[in-house]
């Protein structure tokens, strides 16, 4: 599975747009990208994924880049409850190993 | 649905105690699999499984032994448990491998 970097740490206004960035410069062909996010002392939560068309749901946007080679996450109104660490996986499709979740960036949302 | 459920949530064991961490989800899901998290790592894959009747070792499956006999159920045992085990425990699960997965709130063990 690709490498992915993320920035460690970012801060949002709530009720603000909270884009997270996340470089896979060396993603492959048949890689999704996946976006899994942490609330302090809480099982890790499933937000969205895509392949190359962007993607939406209820709980937020994923923007990937024609190239591929990154992606943002955007939570279009963040709330306290937003704060935590959010992951960017890559991984192919159907693989049954590790998902590698790396450090991931803390988001804090701020009143 | 209950999703995934995990019991205990807390456990402390001495030092050579064996226990089992119960997992177990109502979705039909074939795929399962448990984490260890361990401060500021990341989630390490310990054993998964794709269906009943199949499991396979992960990154750090020394230690631990996994059985799968029913679709709902995924337990992880810890043979003689060692303070290295110390540790949140994770369970999760998915429609099929490679799908989302869906976490359990986990298990948080203290081996003294």
């Amino acid at each position: 599975d690709a490498k992915t970097t993320q920035p460690t740490s970012m801060d949002c206004a709530e009720g603000r747009a909270a884009n997270l960035p996340c470089n896979h410069s060396t993603i492959s062909g048949n890689e999704y990208v996946y976006w899994y996010r942490q609330i302090h002392s809480q099982g890790p939560q499933y937000i969205i994924h895509g392949l190359k068309n962007n993607e939406t749901n209820e709980m937020a946007s994923l923007i990937i880049t024609e190239d591929r080679k990154s992606s943002t996450l955007i939570l279009p109104h963040a709330t306290l409850r937003d704060t935590a660490v959010y992951y960017c996986i890559v991984r192919v499709a159907g693989s049954q190993g590790n998902l590698i979740f790396g450090k991931g960036t803390k988001l804090s949302v701020k009143p | 649905n209950a999703g995934v459920t995990q019991t205990p949530k807390f456990q402390v064991l001495k030092t050579g105690q064996s226990m089992t961490l119960q997992c177990a989800q109502d979705m039909n899901h074939e795929y399962m699999s448990w984490y260890r998290q361990d401060p500021g790592m990341g989630l390490r894959l310990i054993h998964y499984s794709v269906g009943a009747g199949i499991t396979d070792q992960g990154e750090v499956p020394n230690g631990y032994n996994v059985s799968r006999s029913t679709t709902e159920d995924f337990p992880l045992r810890l043979l003689s448990a060692a303070p290295s085990q110390t540790s949140v425990y994770f369970c999760a699960s998915s429609y099929r491998a490679g799908d989302e997965q869906y976490f359990g709130p986990g298990t948080r063990l203290t081996v003294t």
